[in-house]
């Protein structure tokens, strides 16, 4: 059982590439989360899912793009890379309610 | 959004000494959850407040849901070096457990 993992921990991206940024689960949780975390700030969340086929925005989406075909994994895509997007993400899931949200190592994203 | 205010931002204090740090929101929230954050990895929930003026012990550590449903505490007794981190306070207010809205974070320094 590896709980939530994240995919790659680093990455440096030059403005305007793009990329997606890996997450999965195999503790069979219905909700996902996206968050990002700026340096000294807590997480503020972009996106997340009450499961597969569902997906909604948060309260940072603009940039950001998911989807959720399997239960196991919620990719994020980042489809033109900018400097503003420079910060720490972590990925989350739950099986909703007042159950434990169980967070990632996180990846961290560089974009020149 | 929703804000929530977290301080003190930074604390560097004695091994053996108690700490306090609290939250305040602008708005009501459901639940309250106090996360710990080492360097390099995800959060970890410590205590999660899910009624107001509830009262929750784990450990040294004890948080309280306020009775106004707009602020919550965690102290921590007789600190050791170990407790050092990034302590986070986040508010869920539908209770889905997947929409979190986090605190600036408390960085907690121990000196042994």
């Amino acid at each position: 059982n590896a709980g939530v993992t994240q995919t790659p921990k680093f990455q440096v991206l030059k403005t305007g590439q793009s990329m997606t940024l890996q997450c999965a689960q195999d503790m069979n949780h219905e909700y996902m989360s996206w968050y990002r975390q700026d340096p000294g700030m807590g997480l503020r969340l972009i996106h997340y899912s009450v499961g597969a086929g569902i997906t909604d925005q948060g309260e940072v989406p603009n940039g950001y793009n998911v989807s959720r075909s399997t239960t196991e994994d919620f990719p994020l895509r980042l489809l033109s890379a900018a400097p503003s997007q420079t910060s720490v993400y972590f990925c989350a899931s739950s099986t909703g309610g007042r159950e434990t949200q169980y967070f990632g190592p996180g990846t961290r994203l560089l974009v020149l | 959004g929703q804000q929530l205010n977290q301080s003190p931002q930074s604390m560097f204090i004695q091994e053996g000494e108690d700490v306090s740090m609290n939250c305040t929101s602008s708005s009501i929230f459901n639940t309250w959850l106090w996360y710990k954050q080492d360097p390099g990895e995800g959060p970890v929930l410590l205590i999660a407040l899910y009624k107001a003026g509830e009262l929750t012990s784990n450990g040294r550590l004890t948080a309280q849901f306020g009775i106004t449903r707009k602020d919550s505490f965690l102290n921590i007794s007789a600190s050791i070096p170990s407790d050092v981190g990034i302590y986070f306070c986040a508010g869920d207010f539908n209770n889905a457990g997947n929409m979190l809205t986090f605190g600036g974070g408390t960085r907690l320094m121990v000196k042994p």
